[in-house]
């Protein structure tokens, strides 16, 4: 089991819908992430939290909207995603700096 | 800016075979980490290495063996007496000591053990 969950594990939804991704860590870690990783590609970064603020945007589309309701918890808010945007979106988090990330299983998202 | 490339796409083992993984990176930097990640079907990333750029020591960690040459610019990944559980896709990674410190994935390397 990872110290890292995420839910749900598997996503379906429509180009209009609206749905939140959810990451959880009680590692105390002080930094949290949100990767992309299309199939037998490397993950890309999307977000980065430093002490519940956002640090890092890698110029993701507004489509994709994070939050950090506290140093435990992390979301990814989705709204009229496209179908490019189907992948496996990873969360990890870590104590910052170079310290190792330690990843959740993520969520397989499948946009119709 | 940073890169690291796995030039070897797929690998394919028989069981108890020792295997290389290669792993090449570039940077300005002369302060910098280095890890490996394994990512089994399953889809989640397992952290197995983190070296800094100032130790070059080699390390064993059972069957696994890591050998970091700043000469070369390689930080390479050998597991012995392979074993169908270490089927999976093996990443290096680098990141800066300063600025960003995101980390860089090279594209990964898929390990297949047959039994």
């Amino acid at each position: 089991d990872t110290e890292v969950t995420q839910t749900p594990k598997h996503l379906v939804m429509g180009m209009t819908n609206k749905k939140s991704l959810k990451c959880e860590q009680h590692m105390g870690h002080r930094a949290m992430y949100w990767y992309k990783q299309k199939a037998k590609k490397p993950p890309e970064l999307m977000f980065v939290y430093s002490y519940e603020k956002l640090s890092i945007n890698e110029s993701v589309p507004s489509r994709f909207s994070p939050e950090c309701p506290n140093s435990s918890l992390l979301n990814l808010h989705l709204h009229a995603l496209q179908p490019e945007d189907s992948a496996l979106y990873l969360c990890a988090s870590s104590q910052g700096g170079n310290q190792p990330q330690h990843f959740g299983d993520g969520t397989r998202l499948s946009i119709l | 800016a940073q890169k690291v490339t796995q030039a070897q796409t797929e690998i394919s083992v028989v069981e108890k075979e020792d295997v290389t993984l290669d792993c090449v990176y570039e940077t300005r930097d002369t302060t910098y980490y280095l890890f490996w990640y394994k990512q089994p079907p399953s889809g989640e990333l397992v952290f197995l290495i983190r070296r800094n750029s100032f130790d070059e020591q080699n390390e064993i960690s059972g069957r696994y063996s890591w050998n970091f040459q700043k000469s070369t610019s390689s930080f390479n990944f050998t597991i012995t007496a392979s074993q169908v559980v270490d089927s999976a896709v093996y990443f290096c990674a680098l990141s800066e000591a300063a600025g960003r410190r995101a980390l860089t994935f090279g594209s990964g390397t898929r390990l297949q053990v047959q039994p």
